[in-house]
């Protein structure tokens, strides 16, 4: 069986500082891993995925995310936060393969301050 | 710009009622996705296709779900009959897998509302 874990369903940093959002998995098998992006009202928007090449993932809009297998971590992170950066955020776990399925966690909300 | 188009947006139907939502996902990908979000249980994957074949639909309600692709560009997601308890907004999404895994593309979602 295949989860994550996020930890912290809400995080608040100020406009600037660095965000930080924290991933957990558990998989019995090397693992894809994914962060997506939720606006308001919106459907989900990818990020950045891991897919078992380089560890230190590059996404859209300054995020990166490192995949450490020693402490079956995914965190998600942006070195300054900006207002549009406000949102909720999902890390997701797929085992690939021909039964490709992703789960979720259960997201965090990203809360930006002036 | 290809992406995963869900009707309709929103609806409002009385408990009892049949809800049909409609899925066109984005053409060449081979998987498509039904997932449910709420505040209390986050998404949950309801079923999930791959060439047009359920592959898993463990996460629906059997007596009143169904998920169906009448044809590559077509998928839809039924309940009959609906009840309060599945307001929620439903997503689908579609990716292009070729034995290994790639991203899912989300459209937009149906917001339902069962009263």
């Amino acid at each position: 069986a295949q989860s994550v874990t996020q930890l912290g369903s809400h995080v608040s940093v100020s406009e600037g500082a660095l965000v930080l959002l924290r991933c957990n998995y558990s998989s019995s098998v090397p693992p894809y891993l994914f962060w997506y992006v939720q606006y308001p009202n919106q459907g989900l928007q990818l990020l950045l995925k891991y897919t078992s090449a380089a560890t230190l993932v590059k996404g859209i809009n300054g995020f990166e995310a490192e995949f450490k297998k020693s402490e079956t971590s995914f965190h998600l992170t942006k070195p300054s936060a900006h207002m549009s950066d406000a949102a909720e955020y999902f890390c997701a776990v797929s085992r690939g393969g021909s039964n490709y399925k992703l789960t979720f966690g259960k997201g965090t909300l990203l809360t930006v301050n002036p | 710009d290809a992406r995963v188009t869900q009707t309709p947006r929103h609806k409002v139907t009385e408990m009892g009622q049949e809800v049909t939502m409609r899925c066109q996902p984005i053409l060449g990908h081979n998987t498509v996705f039904w997932y449910r979000q709420t505040m209390m249980q986050g998404l949950e994957l309801l079923a999930y296709f791959r060439n047009r074949a359920p592959l898993d639909d463990s996460g629906m309600p059997k007596d009143r779900f169904s998920a169906e692709m009448p044809d590559a560009t077509l998928a839809t997601l039924k309940i009959q009959p609906s009840e309060p308890r599945d307001s929620a907004v439903y997503f689908c999404a579609s990716g292009l897998v070729l034995g290994g895994t790639t991203e899912a593309f989300f459209g937009q979602g149906t917001r339902l509302t069962v009263v």
